[in-house]
């Protein structure tokens, strides 16, 4: 079945790196756009990050441009969030999701991220 | 960037009712619009695309309408495993509303 599996949280220190993997099956990963959403603790959804099926295009939130990277790797069927420079704001748990039909139709379980010294 | 706002932020209701939740764009985003199902601890559920469409296996008593500025999401009789946080999306620039906790 068409599965997502986010891997990487963790606690990390203010202005340290992090990265998230998010493995794909049962479906073309090659054939679809990808996102990142989070939502911090108690609080609504916040979309992150989207890169095209190819790779080519990347558009990101205000709030992580320039901090967070999305990437791709296509014969590996996964999905990565490079995250730098991070803050106690980025506290939450990220979640990736397939592209499709202008909607997000599939959705991994989540990885918590927690930003704290 | 395109603001979503959704009204109300609370909706108390019963088993049921019938149950409305807007959702207004800052600017015309056609029909590029979906609704989200979220429960606590999970993750989000897809249950419309592009404003009307019903996403397959989602209960036919959720019904989604409108274009451009203003949408609707109805639940024709509310059932108790309905009771869940509701978001809507715009794919334009991919900005989520504020959530609709249904209580």
């Amino acid at each position: 079945q068409v599965q997502l599996e986010e891997s990487g949280g963790g606690v990390v220190q203010p202005g340290r790196s992090l990265r998230l993997s998010c493995a794909a099956s049962g479906f073309t990963f090659s054939s679809f756009g990808m996102h990142w959403v989070r939502q911090a603790p108690g609080k609504g959804l916040e979309w992150v990050a989207v890169i095209w099926f190819d790779g080519s295009l990347k558009y990101y939130a205000d709030s992580v441009r320039g901090r967070f990277t999305i990437s791709r790797d296509n014969s590996k069927k996964m999905l990565y969030l490079q995250m730098n420079s991070l803050r106690a704001e980025d506290t939450a748990v990220y979640f990736c999701a397939k592209g499709a039909r202008y909607s997000l139709d599939v959705w991994g379980q989540g990885t918590m991220v927690t930003v704290s010294s | 960037d395109i603001q979503m706002t959704q009204s109300p932020s609370t909706l108390s209701a019963s088993v049921g009712d019938r149950v409305t939740i807007t959702c207004r764009a800052s600017q015309n985003i056609g029909s590029w619009l979906a609704w989200y199902q979220q429960k606590p601890g999970k993750a989000p559920r897809l249950l419309i695309y592009k404003a009307s469409s019903l996403q397959s296996g989602v209960p036919s008593r959720f019904s989604g309408s409108g274009s451009g500025t203003e949408f609707t999401l109805t639940i024709s009789s509310l059932q108790p495993d309905d009771f869940a946080t509701y978001y809507c999306q715009q794919y334009n620039s991919y900005t989520f509303g504020q959530g609709t906790k249904l209580e």
